[in-house]
Formats: C-alpha cells, structure tokens, sequence
C-alpha cells in the first residue's frame, strides 16, 4: 500500500488562477480529511468527506473553496481565483473506519 | 473551542539526555490527546494516543486533565528522534480526523 498519494507536491499559481489538489486515499480508505498549515502555525481541520458526500466543511472558508470526493478517482481541494494568503501547504489524510488517520506529503502551494 | 498549546518552537538536547516535549490543551469536555511525528522529508504519523497508554520508541506521555497537559517524554535522547513533533486533541463526538493541531516542536539530539 503506497499511503495517502497527494499531487502535486508543490504548485505554483498566480493570483486570481485557479489551483487544483488532489488527493488519492489508501486503498480500502472511504474518509478523507483536508488540512492547511500556515507558515508557522499548526494543521488547521478543513472538511471531512466521504464519497461523494461532505460530512463536516466547518473549517473550510466560505468563499473560493470547495471540495470533492467522487465515487470514482481521488478526492479535489479547488480554490479559485487565490489570492496571497492562500499560499501554504495542504495535507490529506484517509482513513478506512474514521478511527486512526493517515497523513499524505502535502501539496505546498506558492501564490505569486 | 479547543486549542492546543506547543510554547517551545525548537529544543536542543544531547543524545542521552532525558527530553520533554510540552503540551497544553484547553477543552470543556473530555479530550482525546495524540502526539504525531513528521522525520525529515516524511510524511506525519501517529506516535502515540493517550487512551492506548502505549511506549512507543521509548517515548511516553501522560494525560493531565488538573493541568490540561500532555507532555510527551524519552528519558535517554537519541539522535534518530530528531523531528518536527505534533500534539493533538480530538474533541468528543467528533471525528478521528479532525483533530486540533498545536503549532508543532522541532526536536534536535545533538551527537
């Protein structure tokens, strides 16, 4: 089992661009969590999703960005239009009975 | 809401030396508290929860509920521990993957 797969590992947008980060959950794994670390500070919880459903978005901001978990394929973190501050680095993490999480690389996203 | 609290961004020690890693929580309820680690260039991963009451690679901590604490502690360093270290806290009735990271130690073991 290769773990928690995230691509890309580092993305660069300008501002107002779209960015798309995918995460591919272990296999037999049916929850993905999305977290973002700011610089200096710790991983903030931002949505919980199971296939094809949103279980829990109370940490994702409530304009630019979404979330999805199809039936088939990984699961996306979009944020259109990014500004600035968008910029840090974007953890998954899958788990197959929502007991014990596990941790993909992180996508670093540089806005410039 | 809950916070958790890491005061010490950076701590040096020796290889052999005993090592603390602080943590502080404040929740209303009753927590669940986990320490992650994250070795250079991998990914985070689970070290050890407070309700297995495990020793895992040596390491130990104990939940404090008078002192909101969860320190996690090594009595004899070794260099291999050098890592960024996460404290946790899971909050009741919710999931196992939202959790509430402290801002995170970076343990160095000096040779």
């Amino acid at each position: 089992n290769a773990g928690v797969m995230q691509n890309p590992r580092h993305l660069v947008r300008r501002r107002g661009q779209e960015a798309r980060l995918r995460c591919s959950p272990m296999k037999g794994h049916s929850h993905v969590y999305w977290y973002r670390q700011l610089p200096e500070e710790g991983l903030k919880f931002m949505v919980y999703l199971q296939k094809e459903n949103i279980i829990d978005e109370s940490g994702m901001p409530k304009e630019r960005f979404s979330a999805e978990f199809p039936k088939e394929g990984p699961s996306i973190l979009r944020i259109q239009q990014v500004v600035r501050g968008d910029s840090a680095a974007y953890f998954c993490a899958s788990s197959p009975d929502d007991v014990e999480a596990f941790f993909g690389q992180g996508t670093r996203l540089t806005v410039v | 809401a809950q916070r958790v609290t890491q005061p010490e961004k950076l701590l040096s020690v020796f290889k052999g030396a005993p090592v603390e890693l602080k943590c502080n929580y404040s929740y209303s309820g009753s927590p669940e508290l986990f320490w992650y680690v994250q070795y250079s260039r991998q990914r985070l991963q689970l070290l050890l929860r407070h309700i297995s009451r495990e020793s895992i690679k040596g390491f130990t901590a104990d939940l404090n509920k008078g002192e909101t604490s969860f320190h996690l502690k090594k009595p004899f360093a070794q260099e291999e521990d050098s890592a960024m270290y996460y404290c946790a806290l899971k909050a009741g009735g919710t999931s196992y993957g939202k959790l509430t990271f402290g801002q995170g130690t970076i343990l160095t073991v000096h040779p």
